[in-house]
């Protein structure tokens, strides 16, 4: 597998579920975020883990990180139907400086 | 908010003509990035820019890419004679420091190689 990948590859949900989604990588790493991409538009930084830190919160979104199985998830609650997009992890590894390298990313569809 | 802006959204080029994507970062930020995303494919990076010099490239940025701050505000990619390949959605983003590494990304701009 390669440096960042998520799986599922595609959720559908239905709007007030809650949505998880994983992500592995390989590297030892600095930390590692997680960015959603509406169709065909920019990345939104939503989230950053360092790599001493295991879980951590911002409003309805939940970020876990367990380096010692290199792998992070994400917890979307109460989904609505403006969440509706591409998830990435990017993981900034330690040997690499300051680069991202991404996942291959999640689709989630939360549907009305 | 302030906001990592890039121009122009789309640009359509003929293969072997020379492109420069334009991006301005955020104001306080020093450091700058350039990424790129293939339809359908994962984000890609390409180069990173601090003190005005390359950082980091990666093995995608060849001799064909060089990247520049002309001015203060500016940061430019500029690929010197497109291939159909280089189509891609590339994004530009910044970040306040190296350390606290949070990249502000871009809108990005639509490259389409004929």
């Amino acid at each position: 597998s390669q440096q960042g990948e998520e799986d599922p590859q595609a959720l559908s949900i239905q709007e007030g579920e809650n949505a998880t989604m994983n992500c592995s990588y390989k590297t030892s790493i600095n930390n590692l975020q997680w960015y959603r991409q509406n169709s065909g538009r920019g990345l939104v930084h939503l989230i950053l883990i360092r790599s001493n830190e295991r879980e951590k919160h911002s409003g309805r979104l939940r970020v876990t990180l367990d380096t010692s199985k290199k792998s992070s998830s994400l917890l979307i609650t109460a989904s609505r139907a403006a969440d509706t997009a591409s998830y990435f992890c990017a993981t900034e590894a330690k040997t690499s400086g300051s680069r991202l390298t991404f996942g291959e990313g999640t689709q989630l569809t939360v549907n009305p | 908010e302030p906001e990592v802006t890039q121009t122009p959204s789309h640009q359509v080029t003929q293969m072997g003509q020379e492109v420069i994507l334009r991006c301005v970062p955020i104001s306080n930020h020093l450091y700058f990035y350039w990424y790129r995303q293939i339809l359908g494919q994962k984000v890609e990076f390409l180069v990173s820019f601090y003190n005005n010099e390359i950082s980091e490239k990666s093995e995608i940025f060849d001799d064909q890419f060089s990247v520049e701050r002309p001015d203060g505000s500016n940061f430019t990619l500029k690929i010197r004679s497109t291939k159909l390949e280089d189509s891609a959605m590339y994004f530009c983003a910044s970040s306040e420091t190296a350390a606290k590494n949070i990249q502000y990304f871009g809108a990005g701009t639509r490259l389409s190689v004929l």
